[in-house]
């Protein structure tokens, strides 16, 4: 069962940058990595996903080793509003969300 | 362009009445699944759609629970005889098809069900 461990919280002051660190247990061969941003009381919210080297877009970077059972966000100089839940996923055979990591950006 | 739509956003129920939960993915979006989120918590799988079938149910909690799907648009999660424990924030996502594992999911902003 794919199963992902990232820490639970992580405090950080604006402008920042942020690294959220996710192990990958049991990621399967073709499965891609995910990370997704929740708000209170809204959905969560696509990121960025890849899988395998570095990828970046407007948001965050995405850094995957080679043996790919690990994964790295990284938020560029994080402001008050990056303040959320942020989940590592990658899909497996289940779709496991964990607890997640709740940053607090602090000013 | 719209996003996935849910209603009710929120609903108040008593204990053992029937509930049915309605969501909208984004059009286009063949693949759509429901997860339940309890306070502080991450989400729990429950169910997937590919179109109207439901290859993979393996994360309804028991037989109180059933979804279906019509259209390859609407789906609605039904809970029967509800409990106390089945209070949560219901979340749907959509995506579009091809391999689930690859495309990114769209969620709605979820049905906030609380079971007096």
């Amino acid at each position: 069962l794919a199963k992902t461990t990232q820490p639970i919280s992580m405090d950080s002051y604006e402008g920042q940058e942020v690294n959220i660190t996710c192990s990958h247990n049991n990621i399967a061969t073709n499965d891609y990595i995910t990370w997704y941003q929740q708000f209170p009381s809204q959905g969560p919210r696509f990121i960025i996903q890849g899988y395998k080297t570095k990828v970046t877009n407007e948001v965050a970077s995405l850094f995957i080793p080679a043996d790919r059972k690990s994964s790295t966000l990284s938020l560029p100089r994080v402001s008050l509003s990056d303040t959320a839940v942020y989940y590592c996923l990658n899909y497996g055979q289940n779709f496991v969300f964990g607890p997640g990591t709740r940053l607090s950006v602090l000013p | 362009g719209a996003g996935v739509s849910q209603s009710p956003s929120n609903k108040v129920t008593e204990k053992g009445k029937d509930v049915e939960l309605r969501c909208d993915p984004i059009s286009g979006h063949t693949a759509l699944y429901w997860y339940r989120q309890r306070l502080g918590q991450g989400l729990e799988f429950l169910i997937y759609f590919q179109g109207n079938s439901a290859p993979d149910k393996s994360g309804l909690p028991s037989d109180r629970f059933s979804a279906e799907r019509t259209g390859e648009s609407v789906s609605t999660l039904t809970i029967q005889r509800t409990q106390q424990e089945d209070s949560a924030v219901y979340l749907c996502a959509s995506s579009l098809g091809g391999d689930r594992r690859v495309q990114p999911q769209h969620f709605g902003d979820g049905t906030r069900l609380s079971i007096l």
